[in-house]
């Protein structure tokens, strides 16, 4: 149980593209998830938290018209890189934790690779 | 602000040697520990987790036992093998908020 999907796992595009990528918890109801980036070989950096149908929490540093974020159900959240450019480029990770009781761990999807040239 | 050190790497060692990442954590309060684990390519995986100070969790042959007297909950396996090696976070967090992970600790077994 607890699985959480993310699509696409590798992505490659040219310079000023925006970029969508999904994040659903498969069977479970996510009222909260998590968006993370890492760089290689380091740890994960909190973009933002959101939950569902309210706007998200961006972490401090992180561009809110940049990293789009969208919460419209409880199984779906999607991330879009607008006009991505190739600093844009790392590892994205999201998460989900369900609903109810207290304490309840965070399930990670596999992560995105995205690469823009 | 709540915060998590983790033992450096890379750590390397050979197939059925004992292993110990250490972990120590900074917070107000009794946090929730967690050890989680990323293999190659992919994203993270809980590997255990405890919630209360004595409390030890365990799979897959790790351990980590919450000490609170020394704020650690360090991971270990008594036999590591060829698959363990991935890169391991340790991280904590209160209720339902976010995780704060440690840096990362990579791997790798020798055969």
């Amino acid at each position: 149980g607890a699985v959480v999907s993310q699509h696409p796992s590798w992505v490659i595009c040219k310079s000023g593209t925006s970029v969508k990528i999904e994040c659903r918890s498969l069977d479970f109801q996510a009222t909260t998830m998590f968006w993370y980036r890492q760089f290689p070989k380091q740890s994960l950096m909190l973009m933002a938290t959101s939950n569902e149908g309210s706007k998200a929490t961006y972490e401090q540093g992180v561009e809110k018209d940049k990293f789009l974020i969208n919460h419209a159900s409880l199984t779906l959240s999607t991330l879009t890189v607008t006009s991505a450019h190739p600093e844009d480029s790392s590892f994205y990770i999201c998460s989900a934790r369900g609903t109810g009781l207290r304490n309840q761990p965070q399930h990670f999807g596999d992560g995105t690779r995205l690469s823009i040239l | 602000g709540n915060s998590v050190t983790q033992m450096e790497g890379p750590v390397t060692l050979s197939e059925e040697a004992f292993l110990t990442i250490n972990c120590t954590y900074t917070a107000t309060g009794y946090p929730s520990l967690f050890w989680y684990v990323q293999y190659p390519g992919e994203g993270l995986q809980l590997l255990l987790k405890a919630t209360k100070a004595d409390d030890k969790g365990s799979n897959k042959g790790f351990e980590a036992t919450y000490r609170k007297e020394t704020t650690s909950f360090h991971l270990e396996k008594g036999s590591v093998q060829v698959s363990d090696s991935a890169v391991y976070f340790c991280a904590l967090n209160f209720g339902n908020e976010k995780l704060t992970f440690g840096t990362g600790t990579r791997l790798t077994i020798i055969p």
